[in-house]
């Protein structure tokens, strides 16, 4: 099994800054990397896949990169909807698995 | 409109047995494939099943031989038997479709799973 490892636990960012998420992986899934964001009281919602293509409908502040072992999410500038819980999930073998999550609140 | 709608949840005792349905609508699952995704309170993402569209399915290790997954094309629904439930099955259940790769780009509200005496 893939164990995806998030970092840091827990990102506090004031409005209007940059945030940068880390996601490790313990052995390559080269670019079979999708990024989730999660807001209390609702479902995952894709953001990101294929490591840096975003979903339909994410804004442009939402990016991805990294492939192998090393990826990261970037938000350019932090909206007040952007505080939510951000997870990651490799597609590269089975079983599918996600990274245990990294939330961004407000500083 | 894309849209995914579980059903079934509720509490059970330890070793019971409960079904979820999940409706999709604006897609057939048959042409898709198809997953649950579950998240216990408070913790993180696991995925649970699959179903691929060419009829293949699979398990996670912790639900295998357990848990069945299946679909009705005619309903246009995905299912998921859960039998000798344990408490540390006890999470929110979602229904997933796979985009073009195994990711999941449409999840459903999620139903809730308590197993507990």
């Amino acid at each position: 099994e893939i164990v995806m490892t998030q970092s840091p636990a827990t990102l506090s960012v004031s409005p209007g800054e940059r945030a940068t998420l880390s996601c490790r992986a313990s052995q390559s899934v080269s670019s079979n990397l999708a990024w989730y964001q999660q807001k209390p009281g609702q479902a995952p919602r894709l953001l990101i896949y294929g490591a840096s293509t975003r979903a339909t409908g994410i804004p442009a502040r939402f990016s991805g990169s990294g492939s192998g072992t090393e990826f990261t999410l970037t938000i350019s500038s932090l909206q007040s909807e952007d505080f939510a819980v951000y997870y990651c999930q490799q597609y590269y073998n089975w079983p599918l698995t996600f990274g245990g999550g990294t939330k961004v609140e407000i500083k | 409109e894309v849209q995914l709608v579980e059903s079934g949840g509720g509490l059970i005792q330890p070793g019971g047995s409960l079904r979820l349905s999940c409706a999709a609508s604006g897609f057939p699952v048959s042409g898709n494939d198809m997953s649950w995704v579950r998240q216990a309170p408070g913790k993180g993402l696991e995925w649970v099943s699959v179903f691929y569209s060419g009829g293949s399915t699979y398990y996670g290790d912790s639900v295998k031989g357990r848990f069945t997954i299946s679909r009705d094309s005619s309903k246009n629904t995905l299912y998921l038997q859960m039998n000798s439930l344990r408490a540390e099955d006890t999470a929110v259940y979602y229904c997933v479709r796979h985009g073009s790769g195994s990711y999941f780009d449409c999840w459903g509200q999620g139903t809730l799973v308590t197993v507990s005496s």
